[in-house]
Order: structure tokens, then sequence, then C-alpha cells
């Protein structure tokens, strides 16, 4: 059974910390990506990796940074998290080269900023 | 540049009726249509997607879709829903020029009643 895995299905962190969100996948998936999902607005592109050390700004990158040191392994990080970071945050792994390819997400993490 | 429009952000509907999501994309080029299923509390989970040929698409859980080019549009629908059914649907859209990248809609949540 494939599976992209998020650390935390729920966090509470504070203004102003450092937060990072962890995601693996066992799928051998070249590309990662993350995004932040919010009422109305669905889903928006953070950043998204299509190698180790590779990275690219999807849409809304303002505020998030990313890792991918190892091929199964993509971190979001937020440098100093502020109120309006607050959302549901999931992460995704696909194929590389294959726009026609199924994304497979993970269940997602819930941040509160407060 | 491409975007996708899901022109219900609610649909109730009672049990055994059909239902209907509507969804348009704007694409300068040839793409790739998708339909994803949220459960409560969940990721998402691929229903269907279009990729060539045959402009109707069937998916799991009985669902549907119809890729019609001249509106740009790619409507989901089942003729008889169940109250598992509930969730929230997402229409998305990917093509050659924009790489892996996943483009979704705003979202359009299904309550079922029974």
């Amino acid at each position: 059974d494939v599976k992209v895995t998020q650390s935390s299905r729920y966090l509470v962190k504070r203004t102003g910390e450092k937060v990072f969100l962890e995601c693996v996948q066992d799928m051998d998936h070249e590309n990662m990506f993350w995004y932040r999902q919010d009422p109305g607005l669905g889903l928006r592109l953070i950043y998204f990796s299509y190698d180790v050390k590779m990275k690219e700004k999807g849409d809304i990158p303002e505020g998030y940074s990313v890792s991918r040191e190892k091929k199964e392994r993509f971190s979001l990080i937020l440098e100093s998290a502020s109120t309006n970071q607050t959302s549901m945050y999931l992460c995704a792994s696909s194929l590389l080269g294959a726009p026609n390819t199924e994304a497979f997400f993970g269940q997602g993490t819930r941040l509160t900023v407060v | 540049a491409q975007s996708v429009t899901q022109l219900d952000s609610q649909v109730p509907v009672f049990e055994e009726a059909p239902v209907e999501l509507r969804c348009n994309y704007s694409s300068s080029v040839s793409v790739y249509l998708f339909w994803y299923v949220q459960y409560p509390n969940q990721g998402l989970q691929l229903l269907l997607k279009y990729l060539s040929g045959s402009t109707l698409v069937k998916g799991i859980n009985g669902f549907e879709a119809e890729f019609n080019k001249s509106q740009t549009s790619f409507h989901l629908r089942k003729p008889s829903v169940h109250i598992s059914d509930t969730a929230e649907y997402f229409c998305a859209v990917s093509g050659a020029a924009a790489g892996n990248k996943l483009t979704f809609g705003g979202g359009t949540r299904v309550l079922v009643k029974p």
C-alpha cells in the first residue's frame, strides 16, 4: 500500500517560532509537493521538488522554505510562524516527467499559530 | 498559465438523488484533468482522471466525468449518491507546460442528506 506520511496531524505553535513539517513517501517518487488548504481557496502550491536538493517556488512561497536532503523526505519550514499561516498543510508525491499521473497525498497537518 | 474554477462551493443533495459538480478550466495547451475527493479528516484521493481518448471517464465509487473541450469543462456526476459520499471534491488540471504541477479549484463540499 503506497504511502505518504506526514509527521503530525495537529500542531499548535506560537507566533515567531520556527516550525518544521515533515513528509516521507515510500513510492520512490521524484516529485514532492507542499500545498496549503484553506476554505474556499482549494489547494495552493507552496513549493515543489523534482529531485534531491532541488526546489522550485509554487504560487505562495512567501514565509516558507523547504528542504530535500533525501529522495523520500521533503520538509516544509516556516521561518517565523505567523497567525496567517494557520492552515491545513498537505504533502504529495508523484512520478517525474509525467503530468498525467496521479499525485498521492498525505493525511494533512492542521497547524494553528497562536 | 492554467486555472480551475469550481462553480459551486456547496451542494446539498438527498440520498439516492443524482449530483453534478461543475468544473471549468483554462489552459493554453493540452491538459490532463483530475477529480480528487477528500473525506473528513483525511488527505485527498483520486476519483478519476482524463488523459486522452474517450471524453466520458469512469472512476471509483460510481462517479463519472465528461470532458468537453469546446466548453473547457470537466463536470463530475453520480446518478445516485450515498451518505458516504459526503466529502469535499476538488477538480485539478496539469499539463506539459506546467510540468507536473497540479492546479486545483476551490473545492465543492457535498452534503448528502438522508
